[in-house]
This record gives C-alpha cells, sequence and structure tokens, in this order.
C-alpha cells in the first residue's frame, strides 16, 4: 500500500564516506522532490525534478546531487558527508507542481 | 517575501477537547495553502490542501479554513484524541510555485 518508500530507514555513514538515498514512488508522479530536515526544525528543499527536468536550489550544497534515471525512482547522492549533513532526508511527490505532496517515511542520516 | 508562522510553537489540551491551530502568511498572492502532521521521526501526511478559491476543507475530525484577505488559515480539530498528537504544520504555495513552511505546532493530547 506504501505509495513513496524510502531505503533505508535509518543510514550511517562516515564523515566524507559518500552515501546514496533512495526514493522510489508507486503513484506515477510527475514531480519528485528532497528535502532536508533537521530537528524542530521545518523541511528544507534541496532540489526537485519535474519530469526529467532538474531544479536546483540556490542554496543547495555542491555536495548535494540528484539523479532520477525514471519517473519511479529518484536518489540523492552525498558526495563528501560533514557531521551537519546530519538530518531526516525526505522525499515527496506530487502530481503537477501546485497539487498535494506525499512524503515518504524518511531516511534518518548519521554521520560519525 | 513571503513568511508563515505558526503560533503557538507547542499545545498541550485534555482528550476529548475542540482545539484550533493557527497558520499566518504575508503575502496573500497564495496559489493554495497545506495542513500536515508529522509524527516523531517520522515523514509528512498531507492532511488537507486548500486551493486559493477555496474557503475551507474538511475530512473526518479535521477543517481547515482559509482568509487570504487577512493572512491566515486554521486548523480544527474536533473531539481531539492521544493519537492526534503530532507536530502539525502548514505551507503555503506562492505564486512562484514555491513552497514556504511554517515552524509548527507541536501537539499533545493528555489522555
Amino acid at each position: 500500500d506504501a505509495m513513496v518508500i524510502q531505503n533505508p530507514r535509518y543510514q550511517v555513514t562516515q564523515f566524507g564516506k559518500p552515501v546514496t538515498l533512495s526514493c522510489s514512488q508507486t503513484l506515477n508522479h510527475n514531480v519528485m522532490y528532497w528535502y532536508q530536515q533537521k530537528s524542530s526544525q521545518a523541511p528544507k528543499l534541496l532540489f526537485h525534478y519535474y519530469d526529467k527536468d532538474f531544479n536546483n536550489e540556490a542554496d543547495t550544497p555542491d555536495n548535494f546531487q540528484s539523479r532520477r534515471p525514471n519517473t519511479s525512482f529518484c536518489f540523492l547522492d552525498i558526495r563528501s558527508p560533514g557531521l551537519g549533513d546530519a538530518a531526516m532526508y525526505l522525499c515527496a511527490t506530487s502530481r503537477g507542481g501546485g497539487e498535494k505532496l506525499f512524503f515518504g517515511s524518511g531516511t534518518q542520516l548519521s554521520v560519525l | 517575501k513571503q513568511e508563515v508562522t505558526q503560533i503557538p510553537a507547542a499545545l498541550s489540551v485534555p482528550e476529548g477537547e475542540n482545539l484550533v491551530l493557527n497558520c499566518s502568511f504575508t503575502d496573500s498572492a497564495i496559489y493554495n495553502l497545506q495542513w500536515f502532521r508529522q509524527d516523531p521521526g517520522k515523514g509528512l501526511t498531507s492532511l488537507l490542501l486548500i486551493q486559493s478559491s477555496q474557503r475551507e476543507q474538511t475530512s473526518g475530525r479535521l477543517n481547515a479554513s482559509l482568509d487570504k484577505s487577512s493572512g491566515r488559515s486554521t486548523l480544527y480539530i474536533a473531539a481531539s484524541q492521544p493519537g492526534d498528537s503530532a507536530t502539525y504544520l502548514c505551507a503555503v504555495k506562492d505564486s512562484n510555485y514555491q513552497l514556504i513552511w511554517g515552524a509548527g505546532t507541536k501537539l499533545i493530547i493528555k489522555p
């Protein structure tokens, strides 16, 4: 029944060691988003795909990259994680840019 | 620049009470407004979405209203239950399709 699926639920990586988070969806939505959320803060948009068009937020660090190989899957790559990158990473989808967002359960990233 | 504020930051009420959560925004030129619920350590669940042309939306015990002229939205929860305990966030989609988030209200329903 899950519609937006994020794996893994918890990810531990070492300082500077590349890590990839994954997101898949069964909704066939054309827009996919990656958010970063730190404790007790609102989600912060990192980037989104409108179909295959990639849209990077101006303040998203170069350390963060994304891939969307097809409609269903989207990946977040953190090339050299720092301690400040420890956070919850949320994937979301929507049908069009102005429609309701559907979120996954998130991946909690720890950096040691 | 659109800003979204949620007051109070935290709220604790006894079970069974009706309650109202508030969301205010500075620019009335919005596309829509969404209310979300977030349980600790989990993702967000969309509760209600109100388009700019609408005044309210209802789902079960939840009712969300929108008054663009005053820059306010409220989320009304009827007959609150301990399972309603969560953080509630509102987010405004502005005319540039940017989603602007409030910081959330942490709600605790005491049995």
